[in-house]
């Protein structure tokens, strides 16, 4: 158990809704970072979050949308859905962005966009 | 530019011998760090291993190590005494100090144990 929390595990929505996916990162890690993995562009870096800052942004397309709350749990919304945002999204945390630790990640959440 | 690259997108091994997976990764920043990640096929993606770019050991952890060549760039995992439940996807990672700490990954490995 990685100490990440992920919810929901699936999530099965139709084209132009908008869902919202949750994460509680491990105790005392300020650190968040959301990652989408699908088939064709593997594991892709989206947003990364630092004690309720946004720091950098990665491949994150503008219907998305992040944020840290003060108690440090993150949420990614994702609206207007379309076929290809079906992927895997992954929330990872670290005490910091210090170099040699690593990324903890929660077991995911499998989005389904029918 | 590619910056981890996994040239093996799959292996096969048999159950008990050695396997060694393939990183290459391209940097300007003298500081960073690789990584290894498992990913089964439940879909979670577990650490096991960490070498740093200063470090002058190679990095083990039990039946890992990482065969670190700083000169060429490469951080090859391996895998001693395979397992049955050591199937599954694997990849490479980097973070950089300049680069906010994000983990930029490979394409992957998938690694079949044959019994």
């Amino acid at each position: 158990d990685s100490g990440v929390t992920q919810t929901p595990k699936h999530l099965i929505t139709a084209t132009g809704q908008r869902v919202t996916l949750r994460c509680s990162p491990r105790s005392g890690d300020l650190s968040v970072y959301w990652y989408q993995q699908s088939l064709d562009q593997g594991l892709q870096f989206l947003i990364y979050y630092y004690n309720g800052e946004e720091r950098a942004k990665g491949n994150i397309l503008e219907r998305f949308s992040a944020q840290q709350f003060p108690d440090l749990h993150s949420e990614l919304n994702l609206s207007s859905l379309e076929l290809g945002d079906s992927a895997l999204y992954f929330c990872a945390s670290s005490p910091d962005r210090v170099i040699d630790s690593p990324l903890h990640f929660g077991n995911g959440t499998r989005l389904t966009v029918t | 530019a590619q910056k981890i690259t996994q040239t093996q997108p799959g292996m096969f091994v048999q159950e008990k011998e050695a396997v060694t997976l393939d990183c290459t990764y391209d940097t300007s920043d003298p500081s960073y760090g690789l990584f290894w990640y498992k990913q089964p096929s439940s879909g979670e993606m577990i650490f096991l291993i960490y070498q740093g770019s200063y470090d002058q050991q190679n990095a083990t952890e039990g039946r890992y190590s990482l065969n670190f060549q700083k000169a060429r760039k490469s951080a090859n995992l391996v895998i001693s005494a395979s397992q049955l439940g050591d199937s599954a996807m694997y990849f490479c990672a980097m973070r950089e100090r300049s680069n906010t700490g994000k983990l930029i990954f490979g394409q992957g490995t998938t690694l079949q144990v044959k019994p």
